[in-house]
């Protein structure tokens, strides 16, 4: 069956420098996605969303850019700070259908001091 | 708003005891999950409801999984009887409509000895 899947399951980083966290998806018809960072403890907390009708959004130190030709998401967070250490997960939805979301393994951020 | 609130946090049973998760979701929500989520295999869905109708089950593993919703601000999961493979963290979430983010109450960690 169609999934979703993460290439890096850890990725650590240095305070300040910037994230790249990729996502890559099989289902053709999903065309609404959201990000989802997943504190130690606690429940996934939504950061951003993108629909297919855009390749890229922009929110608070984060970007999201969507490669529909490839099938492949990627959250972009600026000046990564300790605070940021979670793990995050990608979400596709499917539509025409009840956007059921569908979450991959995610991919666990450290951030160094 | 309080979020998504589920009960209880924590719950440690011995095998064979029934168990019954509590679910809140956020007032005005008309969609509702459930998920189960361990190291092996992630997040899963278990069964996802709309306006209060079960719309997908076809996660809940076996009969011993159980889910209502008699009314769109309370939702329960029993599991009878239990057995230490449902040992996982099982979360809640609502949301006000489909192609919508999800909101994640802060989950149940189930631990079946």
């Amino acid at each position: 069956g169609e999934s979703v899947g993460l290439h890096l399951p850890t990725l650590s980083v240095q305070e300040g420098d910037n994230s790249i966290i990729n996502c890559a998806y099989s289902n053709s018809a999903s065309d609404y996605f959201i990000w989802y960072k997943q504190e130690s403890g606690k429940g996934p907390q939504f950061i951003i969303d993108i629909r297919s009708n855009m390749d890229k959004r922009q929110g608070q130190r984060v970007t999201v850019l969507l490669n529909k030709t490839v099938k492949h998401l990627s959250l972009q967070i600026a000046a990564t700070q300790p605070g940021d250490s979670a793990v995050y997960f990608c979400a596709e939805n499917i539509g025409g259908g009840s956007y059921i979301p569908t979450f991959g393994r995610g991919t666990s951020l450290i951030v160094h001091p | 708003d309080a979020g998504v609130i589920q009960s209880p946090r924590h719950e440690v049973t011995e095998m064979g005891q029934e168990v019954t998760l509590r679910c809140k979701p956020i007032s005005g929500h008309n969609s509702l999950f459930w998920y189960r989520q361990t190291m092996m295999r992630g997040l899963e869905l278990l069964i996802y409801f709309n306006n209060n109708v079960p719309i997908d089950d076809s996660g809940m593993p076996e009969d011993r999984f159980s889910a209502k919703m008699p009314n769109a601000s309370f939702s329960t999961l029993k599991i009878q009887p239990s057995e230490p493979r449902d040992s996982a963290v099982y979360f809640c979430a609502s949301r006000t409509g489909e192609g919508t983010e999800a909101f994640f109450g802060q989950g149940t960690r189930l631990t079946v000895v």
